[in-house]
């Protein structure tokens, strides 16, 4: 069974540029979740997606948004970025609710690799 | 306050050793709490969750709540060069949200 996947796995873009990253969850997996990771603020909580709709949301500004698919892919898309935006964006991929098993309660979230965002 | 607070280490310790790793939290009320670990380069993979007090064990691992003291460990027996990662204590606060701690970055020397 393929894991998360996320593209790009690194770019660099420059201060006022704009990024979109793309995650597809394992299959049947219909939640999918976004985080920032960085060595000062560690793991934080972007948004989560369930059915195309948004469900969470973290303490992220405007500038930071997200989707999702049909078929329960996931875009996030930073504008402006700023030099504070450098991290490791991780997506998480679940069952999401209305399942049985742990997994749906117990939020075991299943992570990609992440994609390595360097603003210059 | 963070709800989850955890020593970033680094924390570096012989093959075979006992390793300790503690976070604590702020609200009393939170009961699910899960530990992850990461290696370097990889997305964080979930090693065991807990839920209110007391232990659990999963082979060389265990971990325990202490609501009393607001505490969360994780205790790793016999522990293996393989074992080197960082560990992260987290709390769920809903609707596949989690609130991590900073991680701990364990070695494991041979």
């Amino acid at each position: 069974k393929a894991g998360v996947t996320q593209t790009p796995r690194y770019l660099i873009k420059t201060r006022g540029q704009q990024v979109t990253l793309s995650c597809s969850p394992i299959s049947g997996h219909r939640s999918v979740s976004w985080y920032q990771q960085t060595p000062g603020q560690g793991l934080q909580f972007l948004f989560e997606y369930f059915s195309e709709t948004q469900r969470n949301k973290g303490n992220f500004p405007g500038r930071f948004s997200g989707r999702q698919f049909s078929n329960s892919r996931s875009e996030m898309n930073v504008s402006t970025l700023e030099l504070g935006d450098s991290a490791l964006y991780l997506c998480a991929s679940s069952l999401g609710p209305g399942t049985s098993g742990r997994s749906a309660l117990a939020g075991e979230l299943f992570f990609g690799e992440g994609s390595r965002l360097t603003v210059l | 306050q963070k709800e989850v607070e955890q020593d970033p280490g680094p924390l570096s310790v012989p093959e075979g050793a006992i390793v300790s790793l503690n976070c604590t939290y702020s609200n009393s009320a939170f009961q699910y709490f899960m530990w992850y670990r990461q290696y370097s380069r990889k997305g964080p993979e979930l090693l065991m969750y807990t839920y209110s007090s007391g232990n659990k064990e999963d082979g060389r691992f265990t971990a325990q709540v202490d609501k009393s003291s607001k505490y969360i460990s994780l205790f790793i027996r016999d522990s293996q060069p393989s074992d080197s990662a960082t560990y992260l204590c987290a709390r769920i606060q809903g609707a596949q949200k989690l609130v991590f701690g900073q991680g701990t970055r364990l070695t494991i020397n041979p």
